[in-house]
């Protein structure tokens, strides 16, 4: 079984708002990613968690503050977003990190409107 | 500067139309090249993991190949549900994985 899942699969909010994008894994993977994707455009990497501790932050604006409670789960807390911030938010995961070529599975994605 | 570019940008084809999409890359350091497909909303389904020169992948309609230079996805008699994006991605030496801009496929019956 290949599924991560994530959660809410759209999500509205406001400017001034706090909301939470969630993933969970149970394959025993122990890498975990977040990509940004535009219409039209490929996933963009935005943080890597590798055994739980993040290993790569692609220069995001604080605004998202990902976390990783436990080997399974994943979220990415969003706060004071931009318009431009609307886009599919991917979740992913990968046996171990990077440089080992090893499969990286992707979500279903959190549609999220910024208004 | 590792990168990957895929052609073409659009293929429409007619059902029962065999063709190719084509993922040329430079890296330094090969660890894998994966293929997946994306439906509209949706996040990318893996298809293909080729580590090698000379391996080849199937799955039911899909054939993939890969060179030292290039990779191809070869789709066979395509069906309107084979319609989608396809990306090619290839992780390097340094980790991340580099995507191509994708190939928009339409299969008209």
């Amino acid at each position: 079984d290949t599924e991560v899942t994530q959660t809410p699969k759209h999500l509205v909010m406001g400017m001034t708002n706090k909301k939470s994008l969630k993933c969970e894994q149970h394959m025993g993977h122990r890498a975990m990613y977040w990509y940004k994707q535009k219409a039209k455009k490929p996933p963009e990497l935005m943080f890597v968690y590798s055994y739980e501790k993040l290993s790569i932050n692609e220069s995001v604006p604080s605004r998202f503050s990902p976390e990783c409670p436990n080997s399974s789960l994943l979220n990415l807390h969003l706060h004071a977003l931009q318009p431009e911030d609307s886009a599919l938010y991917l979740c992913a995961s990968s046996l171990q990190g990077l440089s080992t070529g090893n499969t990286i599975y992707f979500g279903e994605g959190s549609w999220l409107t910024v208004v | 500067e590792d990168q990957v570019t895929q052609s073409p940008e659009a293929l429409r084809l007619q059902e029962g139309e065999s063709s190719s999409l084509n993922c040329s890359y430079t890296v330094s350091g090969l660890r894998g090249l994966f293929w997946y497909r994306q439906d509209p909303g949706k996040g990318p389904e893996f298809l293909f993991t080729l580590y090698s020169a000379g391996e080849e992948k199937e799955k039911e309609r899909l054939k993939a190949t890969l060179t030292k230079k290039e990779s191809f996805l070869h789709i066979t008699a395509p069906k309107p549900e084979d319609s989608a994006t396809y990306l090619c991605a290839v992780q390097a030496k340094g980790g991340k994985l580099i995507f191509g801009q994708g190939t928009e496929l339409s299969v008209k019956p």
